[in-house]
């Protein structure tokens, strides 16, 4: 599985666009690239996956570049409840493990 | 919404003492993890099942941890004997995986282990 690099931390102002980078240099073609949250003291939350095109939830959207080698999660408006460390997966659909970096520390100013 | 269940919570427990931890996965889902996460680090994969066969143990400290999942529904981690640096969150993760596309992971809230 590819591995990621995101940086080690970022702020956002509350109601402002928080744009969350990730490079994965060497991605595979049948990788996904996977966003999960963790909120201190709680398991990870997933919030959105993509292999090609960019995604679009509830929660969030992925931006994935033509080239794959890097992509971008949105969070549209920051809310002092997305401070949580942020974590880009890339994960073939054939694999097995799931493998987590450090993330990136996202915190929302007021 | 469907969750994965652990239990405890929170566990204290003295070095040389065995502690185990228990996971409920959603209802059907056939694959379940067990991740260790230390203190300001990202979670680390320790043991996969695939219903109730093992998959991937190969980050599994064997002499002192244990993972079984008997009936492929509920899982049981066990450290024994316990060591000040397994101090670390736990946390169980399951998934329904149908072999193509994405593979979504579900998180439980974690059980917290501080070793005295």
């Amino acid at each position: 599985d590819a591995k990621t690099t995101q940086p080690t931390s970022m702020d956002c102002a509350e109601g402002r666009a928080a744009n969350l980078p990730c490079n994965h240099s060497t991605i595979s073609g049948n990788e996904y690239v996977y966003w999960y949250r963790q909120i201190h003291s709680q398991g990870p939350q997933y919030i959105i996956h993509g292999l090609k095109n960019n995604e679009t939830n509830e929660m969030a959207s992925l931006i994935i570049t033509e080239d794959r080698k890097s992509s971008t999660l949105i969070l549209p408006h920051a809310t002092l409840r997305d401070t949580a460390v942020y974590y880009c997966i890339v994960r073939a659909n054939t694999g097995n493990q799931f493998y987590f970096g450090t993330g990136t520390s996202l915190t929302v100013i007021p | 919404e469907a969750e994965v269940a652990q239990s405890p919570r929170y566990k204290i427990t003295e070095k040389s003492q065995a502690v185990a931890f228990w996971c409920d996965p959603i209802s059907g889902h056939a694959t379940l993890y067990w991740y260790r996460q230390i203190l300001g680090q990202g979670p680390e994969l320790l043991v996969q099942f695939q219903d109730e066969s093992v998959v991937d143990d190969s980050q599994l400290p064997k002499d002192r941890f244990s993972a079984e999942r008997l009936k492929g529904v509920d899982s049981t981690l066990k450290i024994q004997p316990a060591e000040l640096g397994d101090s670390a969150m736990y946390l169980c993760a399951s998934s329904f995986y149908a072999g193509t596309g994405a593979n979504v992971l579900t998180f439980g809230a974690g059980s917290r282990l501080t070793v005295l």
